[in-house]
């Protein structure tokens, strides 16, 4: 079965100071892979996803990942985050043409400011 | 909202007690589903609809029956609550099972007394 393995599970860190979260998934084939965020108090949205092409995807507020195939990894990254980023952040892939998602179980990003 | 709300927005209910959520969707898309979060696991779907009376089950769908009679609605159903399915839910909706994003809506916290 499919599942997503997301390392952080709480990381707090200062304005300004550079994020990073692992995302490792388990699956052979072909995968869609996925970053949703979670606001306090807001729906989840779309932070960027791949499907195909360039490993390396960028998203909305500055965010990025890059899909490495031999590593089975989808890792977040943002060069310098700010006070609005804290809110929770997943990881999802999706395998099959039904677009469910399997997601990990989430990070909680507290930046201070 | 992203076109997609769900209602009520918090419930309390005790064990036994049948409880139905709906989520509502204003862009006519094919697809929705319905998700629970739950602290270290994530969002894990329940069930998903591709069409009007086309529903299927997925990950944890034990204890949960869903209802699509219109491509606007799609209904949860916990026949007979359990403490076990308190939780927060989520619906979200996609125009196709390929290569799309997923809308969820603002959620639902279920408490089961």
């Amino acid at each position: 079965a499919q599942s997503v393995s997301q390392h952080n599970h709480h990381v707090i860190l200062s304005e300004a100071a550079s994020l990073e979260l692992g995302c490792n998934y388990s699956y052979g084939g072909t995968v869609n892979l996925f970053w949703y965020v979670q606001y306090p108090g807001q729906h989840l949205q779309l932070l960027l996803k791949y499907f195909s092409g360039d490993p390396l995807v960028k998203g909305i507020k500055g965010f990025e990942a890059e899909f490495i195939k031999s590593k089975f990894s989808f890792n977040l990254r943002k060069p310098s985050v700010q006070w609005s980023d804290t809110a929770e952040y997943f990881c999802a892939v999706s395998s099959s043409n039904t677009g469910k998602l399997i997601f990990g179980q989430g990070t909680t990003l507290q930046v201070k400011p | 909202d992203a076109g997609i709300t769900q209602s009520p927005r918090h419930k309390v209910t005790e064990t036994g007690t049948p409880v139905t959520l709906r989520c509502h969707q204003t862009e006519n898309h094919r697809y929705m589903y319905w998700y629970r979060q739950d602290p270290g696991h994530g969002l894990r779907l329940i069930h998903y609809s591709y069409g009007v009376k086309d529903t299927d089950k997925g990950e944890v769908s034990d204890g949960y029956s869903v209802s699509r009679s219109k491509t606007e609605d799609f209904l949860l159903t916990l026949e007979s609550a359990t403490s076990s399915q308190t939780s927060v839910y989520f619906c979200a909706r996609s125009p196709s099972g390929d290569y799309n994003e997923q809308f969820f809506g603002p959620g639902t916290r279920l408490t089961v007394l």
